[in-house]
């Protein structure tokens, strides 16, 4: 049972573009979402999260948006740069646990120069 | 300011042989975090550690694989009679703290993994 979905295993964008990375998921009752980037052969690195109680969170050129009704959320990364290919990881937890994240099975971003 | 260190990064097993994965937290963290991703999957939590004391280990297959995290030394993931089933992407994780709120202290540094490959 897949509680966390990425659809798209892949994406391509061209660079400066926007890149616009989709999760979905089940458990309503999830507190927290997160996303981690992950390049081959190292360990997935945080990069922003946000909290169920918000609907937006920004930090840079990452914006993560959460619609709660729709159990959606989305990363956007504008302009998008090369350095950004990578695989992207949407993970969500609860607050009994925060530690234990439930990771979507990841979608390939290719910035194309 | 070393991060997660895992060793080894590779290993090759046959089937039935031992793999002991080891993982040395970032300094100052006292809690450590097991994940295993199979192929074309994402990571899954096996199991959750502190200093001597398995706190959950709701992830963690019921046979052959075992964690500890001794007092002194790395957290250690050991898997008894591999399988070709067993080949996979092994993660830790530490973090400074856990609790009901998420913040910057409870978020969860990954290592480089150990690749585990069952021949």
């Amino acid at each position: 049972d897949q509680q966390v979905k990425q659809n798209s295993p892949s994406l391509s964008v061209q660079e400066g573009r926007i890149s616009i990375l989709n999760c979905d998921y089940t458990n309503s009752m999830f507190d927290y979402f997160l996303w981690y980037k992950k390049y081959p052969a190292e360990g997935p690195t945080f990069l922003i999260s946000i909290s169920s109680i918000k609907d937006k969170n920004e930090d840079g050129r990452f914006t993560v948006f959460l619609n709660k009704s729709a159990k959606h959320l989305s990363l956007h990364i504008v302009p998008s740069q090369p350095g950004d290919s990578a695989v992207y990881f949407c993970a969500a937890s609860l607050s009994s646990g925060t530690y234990k994240y439930i990771f979507g099975t990841g979608t390939r971003l290719k910035v194309l120069a | 300011n070393a991060g997660v260190m895992q060793n080894p990064r590779h290993l090759v097993r046959r089937r039935g042989q031992e793999a002991r994965l080891r993982c040395s937290p970032m300094k100052g963290h006292s809690h450590v975090y097991w994940y295993r991703q199979l192929p074309e999957e994402g990571l899954k939590f096996m199991v959750y550690l502190q200093k001597e004391n398995i706190i959950d280990e709701s992830g963690m297959p019921k046979e052959r694989f075992s964690a500890e995290f001794p007092k002194e030394g790395p957290s250690i993931l050991r898997i008894q009679q591999v399988v070709r089933g067993d080949s996979a992407a092994y993660f830790c994780a530490s973090s400074l703290r856990t609790g009901g709120i998420w913040d910057r202290n409870t978020e969860a540094f990954f290592g480089q993994g150990t690749r585990l490959t069952v021949v």
